[in-house]
């Protein structure tokens, strides 16, 4: 079946150390984006990427790093400058091709705590 | 900047009753979504609003697009407890830059 694959479902991040959140497609999108979701405060967008091997930052894209090396995957590295990282995260997707005004696809999210 | 507003941000009512919830954003825009979340799960795509005037219905759940008044709505008609969710909308950059940004979301808890 086509989809997002968002893993793993539940991280822990001990001080000073980087993780990474993968996220992986099979439905053909062009575009893929991060997202940050804490209580109260909606969709928060970190990164995004329009093509391969290119990337913009988003709106609190600080402490957050991206590659898109291939059209299947977007991962999100959370490092130590990240000082507030615990949060539920929400890789989605988007066919831009020709057609515009295509809705997003969520993957299932990771849910990030610090230990 | 882009902006995205929603009101209320959560709301509580009852079985059978009709609601409004609002969305309004900043800047030109002719493309907007509304998504819904269950608690602890992903977000659905519920409808794509592309053009003045888009109206769009799905059950009791109808969605209006007023471009020139920088403002989406989505009404809720006699309401069931399977509509309880939280709902977002939101808006794509008119700059065609592919960012889309979301409302604070609305909590919409209906009682039985």
């Amino acid at each position: 079946d086509g989809g997002i694959t968002q893993s793993p479902k539940y991280l822990f991040r001990k001080e000073g150390q980087n993780v990474t959140l993968s996220c992986e497609q099979n439905l053909n999108h062009d575009a893929m984006y991060w997202y940050r979701q804490d209580p109260g405060q909606g969709l928060r967008l970190i990164y995004y990427s329009q093509i391969v091997n290119d990337f913009q930052k988003g709106d609190i894209a600080e402490g957050y790093s991206v590659s898109r090396e291939k059209k299947e995957s977007f991962p999100l590295t959370v490092t130590s400058a990240q000082k507030n990282p615990t949060a539920f995260y929400l890789c989605a997707t988007s066919d831009r091709g020709v057609v515009l005004g295509q809705p997003q696809h969520f993957g299932d999210g990771t849910r990030l705590s610090i230990l | 900047e882009l902006k995205v507003e929603q009101n209320p941000l959560f709301l509580s009512m009852q079985e059978g009753k009709n609601y409004t919830i609002y969305c309004n954003y900043s800047t030109t825009s002719d493309r907007l979504y509304w998504y819904r979340q269950d608690p602890g799960k992903s977000l659905e795509s519920l409808f794509v609003l592309l053009s003045n005037g888009a109206v769009k219905q799905e059950g009791r759940l109808m969605a209006s697009l007023d471009t020139k008044a920088r403002l989406s709505t989505l009404h809720i008609t006699a309401a069931v407890h399977d509509l309880s969710a939280t709902y977002f909308c939101a808006v794509e950059s008119h700059s065609r830059d592919d960012k889309i940004i979301f409302g604070k979301g609305t909590r919409l808890h209906i009682l039985p």
